[in-house]
């Protein structure tokens, strides 16, 4: 079984100050994890992802995320804040058990950035 | 370019009128779902398809049905449309775990 908690339901920051987003997750198998981004009334879209390989996983538009096993964590940062990184973040994880491929998704965080 | 397409991006029917929403991937991806998500409850997965004439449930499959005819198209099908599945539908599709999904615009469906 596998689950993800995104830990704050909005996240309000300025302009140009740094964005911390939270996800912890739960697996019994070594997991792969995602970070999608939605803008209003648009599709999702990958931001990033951890594959085992290194864990400090960067991504698009500036964000980064660094994986810890020891804590199941995958928090997501950005140094600077714009305008347009206001969106909903979802935080998700997958496994492959048996052929099958379920992933889960976390409920979401909004992002709001003030000018 | 690669995408997934949905179509019709806005849709409203009225209880109990059969309705498909299509959806086709240009990637030759093997691995293709269907979420909805509503607010506050995320994005839960409907259906799913691991390859041509192989699918499976996910987590809200009722009310639903799919079909996996070819590689590229998973269309998605109301047989008798309630107002409880008025929300917002994703197709997205996949290489596999490690890949992350390609998702579609969505299909913002109102029964009335």
């Amino acid at each position: 079984a596998q689950s993800v908690t995104q830990l704050d339901s909005h996240v309000s920051v300025s302009e140009g100050t740094p964005v911390l987003l939270r996800c912890n997750y739960s697996s019994s198998y070594s997991p792969s994890l995602f970070w999608y981004v939605q803008h209003p009334n648009k599709g999702l879209q990958l931001l990033l992802k951890y594959t085992s390989a290194a864990t400090l996983v960067k991504g698009i538009n500036g964000f980064e995320a660094e994986f810890k096993k020891s804590e199941t964590s995958f928090h997501l940062t950005k140094p600077s804040a714009h305008m347009s990184d206001a969106a909903e973040y979802f935080c998700v994880v997958s496994v492959s058990t048996q052929g099958s491929y379920i992933p889960t998704f976390g409920r979401g965080t909004s992002l709001i950035v003030h000018p | 370019e690669a995408q997934v397409t949905q179509n019709p991006r806005y849709l409203i029917t009225v209880t109990g009128k059969k309705l498909t929403v299509t959806c086709s991937q240009n990637m030759n991806h093997e691995y293709m779902s269907w979420y909805r998500q509503d607010p506050g409850l995320g994005l839960r997965q409907i259906y799913y398809s691991m390859n041509v004439e192989v699918t499976d449930k996910g987590d809200v499959p009722e009310g639903y049905k799919v079909s996996r005819k070819e590689k590229r198209n998973f269309p998605l099908i109301l047989e008798s449309p309630s107002p409880n599945q008025t929300s917002l539908y994703f197709c997205a599709s996949s290489e596999g775990v490690s890949y992350g999904y390609t998702f579609g615009s969505g299909t913002r469906l109102t029964v009335v």
